[in-house]
């Protein structure tokens, strides 16, 4: 089955600087990557996604970017701001019915 | 339009009692998920419905049972508590190969 890997598992930068976080996958049928984030004592709230038939996507501060060949894509934010700090997820989603894979995490803080 | 609803927010139990989860959704989704998250950790699957009237073992099902009562409503059972279930539980949905949006939570303490 997927198996999905994230890294690094905690990231903190000064405020302003960009962050990048990673991950794999193992499945070549995955064709969906969404990207989570979870701020504390709340429920995990996606902030962008992307399909394989599509190698970036922005959003503002955030972007994700895909590469199928090597099987990876990451999430990059720039101009960090304090309320950035949360914990972040990657998924990916084989295809048909299963369920999404996701990665452990990343811890993500922002240093003002 | 309420999204993902589950009850109730908050359960302290003692070992060996049991209790449901409700989770609900009104975005006409077909898969509805339980994970539950221990402190610090990442999402971890306990079962899944990817359509009414179907149910399937996720990554930890052992102490649990569900339910797919209808398309919009997923209740998992807690037969007999242990302290290891302590944690947080979440419900999500999603459509297809769409978003999966989740619930706001139970926080489960059992002593």
């Amino acid at each position: 089955g997927e198996n999905v890997e994230q890294h690094p598992s905690t990231l903190s930068v000064q405020e302003g600087d960009s962050a990048v976080i990673k991950c794999t996958y193992s499945d070549s049928a995955s064709n969906y990557f969404p990207w989570y984030k979870q701020e504390l004592g709340k429920r995990p709230q996606l902030i962008i996604d992307i399909r394989s038939n599509v190698g970036e996507k922005k959003d503002q501060r955030i972007a994700v970017t895909l590469n199928k060949t090597a099987k990876h894509f990451s999430l990059h934010i720039t101009e960090t701001q304090p309320e950035d700090s949360a914990v972040y997820f990657c998924a990916a989603s084989p295809s048909g019915n299963t369920p999404l894979v996701f990665g452990k995490g990343t811890r993500l803080s922002v240093i003002a | 339009n309420a999204g993902v609803t589950q009850t109730p927010k908050f359960q302290v139990l003692k070992t060996g009692q049991s209790m449901t989860l409700q989770c609900a959704q009104d975005m006409n989704h077909n898969s509805m998920y339980w994970y539950r998250q221990d402190p610090g950790m990442g999402l971890r699957l306990i079962y899944y419905s990817a359509s009414e009237g179907t149910t399937d073992k996720g990554e930890v099902p052992n102490g649990y049972n569900v339910s797919r009562l209808n398309k919009r409503e997923f209740s998992l059972r807690l037969e007999s508590a242990a302290p290891s279930q302590t944690s947080v539980y979440f419900c999500a949905s999603r459509r297809d190969t769409d978003t999966q949006y989740f619930g706001p939570g139970t926080r489960l303490t059992v002593l």
